[in-house]
């Protein structure tokens, strides 16, 4: 079956842009998770929702973030205002029940000039 | 932040011969994974070890797990140039959700 997807692949904003990332998880996954990762380092927790709600915000580094999953499948990160530090890729999981291995999309690699 | 600290930060081997990395971590767990990453994208899940499990295999891999000590190893057997890439260790903590702490992670490089 298809697997987590993200669109798009690669984005090149300028600073101070809104920009906005989609995650299509796994059907029937009931978990997503967002994380960053920077180059040469592991992955860093975002936010994660089970359903429509985000169960755990704790890691967005600050108000300009913002993420929704309305529906309980698709979800979209938003960042406002970007900055040159919001420079990494995005990764999207999604998992079946929260104690479970996670499957991870592409990722987004965002750029910002 | 990143809770694991993994060993060594680069590995270098020859095809044929085993590969092992650490990963210690400092809070509780629930399990722990293994993700093996190529080219800085998606991350494939290799394995998972509850907290009440000490060892686990699949194919080539072995993954043993000590909680008195909070680490963890993975063992590669019999190394593939295929093998190649970044492998990470990621705890899930109780109460938590799934959400993982990844560690800074172990780039192996396997020479045919």
């Amino acid at each position: 079956g298809a697997g987590v997807s993200q669109t798009p692949s690669n984005k090149v904003t300028e600073k101070g842009k809104y920009v906005e990332l989609r995650c299509d998880p796994i059907s029937g996954h009931t978990a997503l998770y967002w994380y960053r990762q920077s180059l040469g380092q592991g992955p860093e927790f975002l936010i994660y929702f089970q359903g429509t709600g985000a169960a755990d915000d704790s890691g967005l580094p600050n108000d300009r973030f913002f993420a929704v999953r309305p529906e309980g499948s698709v979800s979209t990160l938003k960042i406002q205002r970007t900055e040159r530090g919001d420079s990494a890729v995005y990764l999207c999981a999604s998992s079946f029940g929260t104690s479970n291995e996670q499957f991870f999309g592409p990722g987004t690699r965002l750029t910002v000039l | 932040s990143q809770q694991g600290e993994e060993d060594p930060q680069a590995l270098s081997i020859q095809e044929g011969e085993n590969a092992t990395m650490n990963c210690s971590y400092k809070t509780s767990i629930n399990n722990l994974q293994w993700y093996r990453q190529n080219s800085g994208r998606g991350l494939v899940h290799l394995i998972l070890i509850r907290s009440n499990e000490r060892e686990k295999h699949s194919g080539r891999l072995r993954v043993t797990l000590d909680t008195s000590k909070k680490s963890s190893s993975l063992l590669i057997t019999a190394s593939r140039a295929a093998d190649t890439a970044s492998y990470f260790c990621a705890t899930a903590t109780y109460n938590q959700g799934g959400k993982l702490i990844f560690g800074q992670g172990t780039e192996l490089s396997v020479k045919p």
